[in-house]
């Protein structure tokens, strides 16, 4: 069975200030990809990143950076310098690469993050 | 290019009606996945069809949910009998057919918002 937890339901930060959403998964695949979604208030759904377990080679860009460490299972993420316009629902997800058909991704429960200015 | 097409963008139902939510995968996908996100939680799979085939319906409840992606038009999520329970934010997804460039990410629609009334 897989597992996704993002322990922190919520955060609030100044602008400005960086802030890191944990992220830490269980799995029995040896491999597999990991995601990061957005979830702004208009409610859709945006794509950040997606790695894959074979690569744990830490991932800038721009403001965003992620941290994977296979050792302990976590992809953590981060945003420098945080802005307002930052403020949304941030989802982990993981999804198995070595089954042929079920390509269910499984979620995190999401952190808030607010940004104030 | 159009991406993952969800319609209607909301859906007011009363108790006992039916809700029918629809979803045209991305240009050339054949794979399409429903996710269901209660208030104040991830995402959770649901089901995961090809053409006229469900290839893994795990995570729908085994009563009155039903969905089908037939070889023309749009994958079809129906719930009959609706449910105050059933009020949540339905996700669809849309992936390559087998042999594309392997585990291409998940597109994600702007999804469905049922309320039920």
């Amino acid at each position: 069975a897989q597992k996704v937890t993002q322990a922190q339901t919520e955060i609030s930060v100044v602008e400005k200030e960086d802030v890191t959403l944990d992220c830490v998964y269980e799995t029995r695949d040896t491999t597999y990809y990991l995601f990061w979604y957005k979830q702004p208030p208009s409610g859709e759904l945006v794509f950040l990143i997606r790695r894959n377990s074979f690569d744990e080679q830490n991932e800038i860009s721009g403001r965003y950076s992620w941290n994977f460490q296979k050792s302990t299972s976590s992809f953590n993420f981060t945003i420098t310098a945080s802005q307002v316009v930052d403020s949304a629902v941030y989802f982990c997800a993981l999804d198995q690469i070595s089954s042929g058909s079920a390509r269910q991704l499984t979620f995190g429960s999401g952190t808030q993050l607010t940004v104030l200015p | 290019n159009a991406g993952v097409m969800q319609n209607p963008r909301h859906l007011v139902r009363r108790r006992g009606q039916e809700a029918r939510l629809r979803c045209s995968p991305m240009k050339g996908h054949s794979h399409v996945y429903w996710y269901r996100q209660l208030p104040e939680e991830g995402l959770k799979f649901m089901v995961y069809l090809q053409k006229e085939n469900i290839i893994d319906e795990s995570g729908m409840p085994k009563e009155r949910f039903s969905a089908e992606f037939p070889k023309e038009g749009p994958s079809i999520l129906r719930i009959q009998q609706v449910v105050r329970g059933d009020s949540a934010a339905y996700f669809c997804a849309s992936s390559p057919p087998d042999g594309s460039p392997p585990n291409q990410p998940q597109h994600f629609g702007d999804g469905t918002r049922l309320s039920i009334l």
